[in-house]
């Protein structure tokens, strides 16, 4: 069963960082596209960015280009989200979600919550 | 960046209806769409996938089509369950992009 694990998400003050974490298992990990996925109170959900199987392509939501960077771990089968110079509209339950055999998020955490706030 | 315009963005339903939800692409992106459902405190859920496929485990009732850059979901007769929130993925070119969402509801 393929399992998707965010931590660390938090409450922190516009302009500081936090890195979140997604411990994945039940699937191989190095075969899969792997997305950051994020849902703002009452409103739709927003990609934020998203790499291949070998982080060779890796793409980033305009909103977040040049503060957030993505990255994965094969031999912890985990993936990560850099997020610096947060602001208040990052604020958001953020997913991990793991890609099919063609890219789009098939499976998806339960979400962290980063609450940005003075 | 391409946008997704999804409409109706909500629609008032019976059980045994059948509704249609569509997303319009602002550039080709061949037939890298998904559809999702998403229910209150829940992830999204797939439901399709390139276009027309049917996730595993989702419900016949349930089709996806294509017509150049638009795009439909249609359930064919609608159950309880489905009521909802349904959005579309472009997933062929960064960034990403989600249409705005249809709120399906009972009428």
């Amino acid at each position: 069963e393929v399992q998707l694990v965010e931590s660390g998400g938090a409450l922190v003050q516009p302009g500081r960082s936090l890195r979140l974490s997604c411990a994945t298992s039940g699937f191989s990990f190095d075969d899969y596209a792997m997305q950051w996925i994020r849902q703002a109170p009452g409103k739709g959900p927003e990609w934020v960015s998203g790499l291949n199987w070998n982080s060779n392509s890796i793409g980033y939501a305009d909103s977040v280009k040049g503060r957030f960077t993505i990255s994965r771990d094969a031999a912890k089968n985990s993936l990560y989200l850099q997020m610096d110079s947060l602001r208040v509209e990052d604020t958001a339950l953020y997913y991990c979600a793991k890609g099919g055999t063609e890219w789009s998020p098939e499976n998806w955490g339960q979400g962290t919550l980063v609450t940005v706030s003075s | 960046d391409i946008q997704m315009t999804q409409s109706p963005s909500s629609l008032s339903a019976s059980v045994g209806d059948r509704v249609a939800i569509t997303c319009r692409a602002s550039q080709d992106i061949r037939n890298h769409l998904g559809w999702y459902q998403q229910k209150p405190g829940k992830a999204p859920k797939r439901l399709i996938y390139t276009a027309s496929t049917l996730q595993s485990g989702v419900p016949s009732r349930f089709s996806g089509s294509e017509s150049g850059t638009e795009f439909t979901l249609t359930i064919s007769s609608l159950q309880p369950e489905d009521f909802a929130t349904y959005y579309c993925l472009q997933y062929n070119t960064y960034p990403w992009t989600f249409g705005q969402g249809t709120t399906v509801e009972i009428k």
